[in-house]
């Protein structure tokens, strides 16, 4: 069964440095997000992609965040400058060509910023 | 805004039968979706009502209403395994799901 993948698995960096979390979505998905989990809390929706752009985005992507589809197979999200409450599990998600009905998460990245 | 409310804890013996609700606000309505979490994993889609009524997967089923801002998700036949996080999640336009804070369902022997 085509599946979600993410790299790294964890991450930790130092305050301030520039992090890159991967994500290949399912292969004939066509909308992608991101999404994090502060520990203990709910997920929280980052940001949605389609056709090569932001759809939509969350007031905590701010200017520090980025994303990028690099080639036809890569999802990005990157961080530019880390801060201690960025610390959480990053998922990315993907979704068939009508939006939203069913998400495919991966199995995200820990992220710590000491 | 949008916000979402549903129970933080459930606890149920297996073979039981157990109902999550979630009452939503949101401004422009996409369907309902319903996510379990085991700990440290990723959330697993369950179940999605765009339209009023009962949708039913395995022992799994989802209800809607729309005109209370209000679904559930039932699970029937408990088992161990059930042990999880269950979110209810709504849904925009641009494919964003806005989630609840999820429910702790606990399943004893």
């Amino acid at each position: 069964e085509p599946e979600v993948t993410q790299t790294p698995s964890h991450q930790v960096t130092q305050m301030g440095q520039e992090v890159i979390l991967r994500c290949v979505p399912i292969s004939n998905h066509l909308y992608f997000y991101w999404y994090r989990q502060i520990l203990g809390q709910k997920v929280e929706f980052l940001v949605s992609f389609y056709n090569n752009e932001i759809s939509e985005k969350s007031e905590i992507f701010d200017d520090q965040f980025s994303v990028e589809r690099p080639d036809g197979s890569n999802f990005t999200l990157k961080i530019r400058s880390t801060k201690l409450e960025d610390s959480a599990m990053y998922f990315c998600a993907s979704s068939e060509p009508r939006a939203g009905e069913t998400q495919y998460f991966g199995p995200g990245t820990r992220l710590l910023v000491l | 805004g949008q916000s979402l409310e549903q129970p933080s804890e459930v606890t149920a013996v297996e073979g039981a039968i157990v109902q999550i609700n979630c009452t939503y606000q949101t401004s422009g309505f996409y369907g309902l979706s319903w996510y379990q979490q085991h700990d440290g994993g990723a959330p697993t889609f369950l179940s999605y009502n765009a339209l009023d009524g009962l949708e039913e997967t395995g022992r799994f089923s989802s209800f809607l209403s729309r005109s209370d801002s209000y679904g559930y998700l039932l699970l029937q036949e408990l088992q161990m395994k059930d042990s999880a996080s269950y979110f209810c999640a709504v849904g925009s336009n641009t494919g964003k799901l806005i989630f609840g804070q999820g429910t702790t369902l606990q399943v004893k022997p």
